[in-house]
């Protein structure tokens, strides 16, 4: 069965410090997709980043940078020069996808982040 | 403006008392799927339907029902409320292998 693991469960950060979101995920499927969500105070829910298994190159966007390492089923989240609107919960989701369009998603439980002014 | 539309935003209701969630998505999505959110459990899948007329469960399905007779509508159906399907609820819709776009929940109290 697919897993998907956030062991930082609450990270406080004072601003412009760096910090990184680790998620590990398990999955017997060749073909699958991770995903990073964004939910701050407000309560939505806000889509990231998607990245397929096949590409494992990192991705910048901005401040945000995501390092994908199949060998270590780690698909990492960081963030550059922290600031309070960054202050969320971040979900990594898994999905599992084959031939037939089956998509199973499964979430983390998720890593609260405090900026700190 | 492409967006997943919940209804309501917030319900308060009693033990046994039939209710439904509507979803609706305006962006011509395959798949559609519910999810329950609780503290220190992160979100949980309900259902979910890959097209019309198809649906799966997921991982917490028991006292819930869905139905896709439409592509764009996926409501959730709680037949006999409980106390323990207070949650927050959110709906997501997405094209195959895509990012969800996650409506604005729905906050469930069974009392």
């Amino acid at each position: 069965a697919q897993k998907v693991t956030q062991a930082q469960t609450e990270i406080s950060v004072v601003e412009k410090e760096d910090v990184t979101l680790d998620c590990v995920y398990e999955t017997r499927d060749t073909t699958y997709y991770l995903f990073w969500y964004k939910q701050p105070p407000s309560g939505e829910l806000v889509f990231l980043i998607r990245r397929n298994s096949f590409d494992e190159q990192n991705e910048i966007s901005g401040r945000y940078s995501w390092n994908f390492q199949k060998s270590t089923s780690s698909f990492n989240f960081t963030i550059t020069a922290s600031q309070v609107v960054d202050s969320a919960v971040y979900f990594c989701a898994l999905s599992e996808s084959d031939s037939g369009g089956y998509q199973k998603v499964t979430f983390g439980i998720g890593t609260k982040l405090q900026v700190i002014p | 403006e492409a967006q997943v539309t919940q209804n309501p935003r917030y319900l308060i209701t009693v033990t046994g008392k039939k209710l439904t969630v509507t979803c609706s998505q305006n962006m011509n999505h395959e798949y559609m799927s519910w999810y329950r959110q609780d503290p220190g459990l992160g979100l949980r899948q309900i259902y979910y339907s890959m097209n019309v007329e198809v649906t799966d469960k997921g991982d917490v399905p028991e006292g819930y029902k869905v139905s896709r007779k439409e592509k764009r509508n996926f409501p959730l159906i709680l037949e006999s409320p409980s106390p323990n399907q207070t949650s927050l609820y959110f709906c997501a819709s997405s094209l195959r292998g895509r990012g969800y776009t996650f409506g604005s929940g729905t906050r469930l109290t069974v009392v």
